[in-house]
């Protein structure tokens, strides 16, 4: 069973930012958090990815919490072309068992 | 292009086939996964190979029969399947178990009459 629990759908205007939420309330101190997307007709691909601090890439922003039971994906000007299934998951560093399950996301619809 | 290519990108099937899905990564990664996503479903994850080896079968039908020849390929062997194993199966790879992203194929889409 997935470790993270996310909205089923989500809103945005075209232009706006966007914070899809992720709660992950037994996560362990081993667990790096994986945010990934899947566009429609396409594999999932890789957004962000953080431990403890807040992180910034060319695509989007995550806030981890200071307890790190949840995070926010910031994606700061939605496009179209950012509708998409978006999905949390935890990612244990030291490669064992239950983590790598995606659960079923939150489906981002952006309009014009 | 994700450097992860499936084959083939549909397959249609009865029940008492044989068939493969072929999973090639070109980016020197050490870990391939195959993943299972139904209609209205999460994607599931199936097997995990690392370096090679098996390291995660998850609950998954024997009729289902993974094979990682080396650390680029992963076949999926299909035998004997049933309508409800109609799916995208997904191929990833990683850096290895423990790190680096996931880089995802496109997918196969099979159908079992």
């Amino acid at each position: 069973d997935a470790k993270t629990t996310q909205p089923n759908s989500m809103e945005s205007n075209e232009e706006e930012p966007v914070h899809l939420p992720c709660n992950h309330s037994t996560i362990s101190g081993t667990d790096y958090i994986h945010w990934y997307r899947q566009l429609p007709s396409q594999g999932p691909e890789y957004v962000i990815h953080g431990l403890t601090s807040n992180v910034n890439n060319r695509m989007a922003s995550l806030a981890i919490a200071e307890d790190r039971k949840s995070s926010t994906l910031i994606l700061h000007r939605a496009t179209l072309r950012d509708a998409a299934v978006y999905y949390c998951i935890l990612r244990d560093v030291r490669g064992v068992g239950n983590d790598m399950r995606f659960g079923a996301g939150t489906r981002l619809t952006v309009k014009p | 292009e994700t450097g992860v290519t499936q084959t083939p990108r549909h397959l249609v099937m009865g029940m008492t086939n044989k068939k493969s899905l072929k999973c090639e990564q070109h980016l020197g990664h050490n870990a391939m996964y195959w993943y299972k996503q139904s209609a209205k479903k999460p994607l599931e994850l199936m097997f995990v190979y690392n370096f090679k080896e098996q390291t995660e079968n998850n609950s998954v039908p024997s009729r289902f029969s993974p094979e990682c020849p080396n650390s680029s390929h992963l076949f999926l062997h299909l035998h004997t399947l049933q309508p409800e194993d109609s799916a995208l199966y997904l191929c990833a790879s990683s850096q290895d178990r423990r790190t680096g992203e996931l880089f995802f194929g496109e997918g196969s889409r099979l159908t079992v009459l």
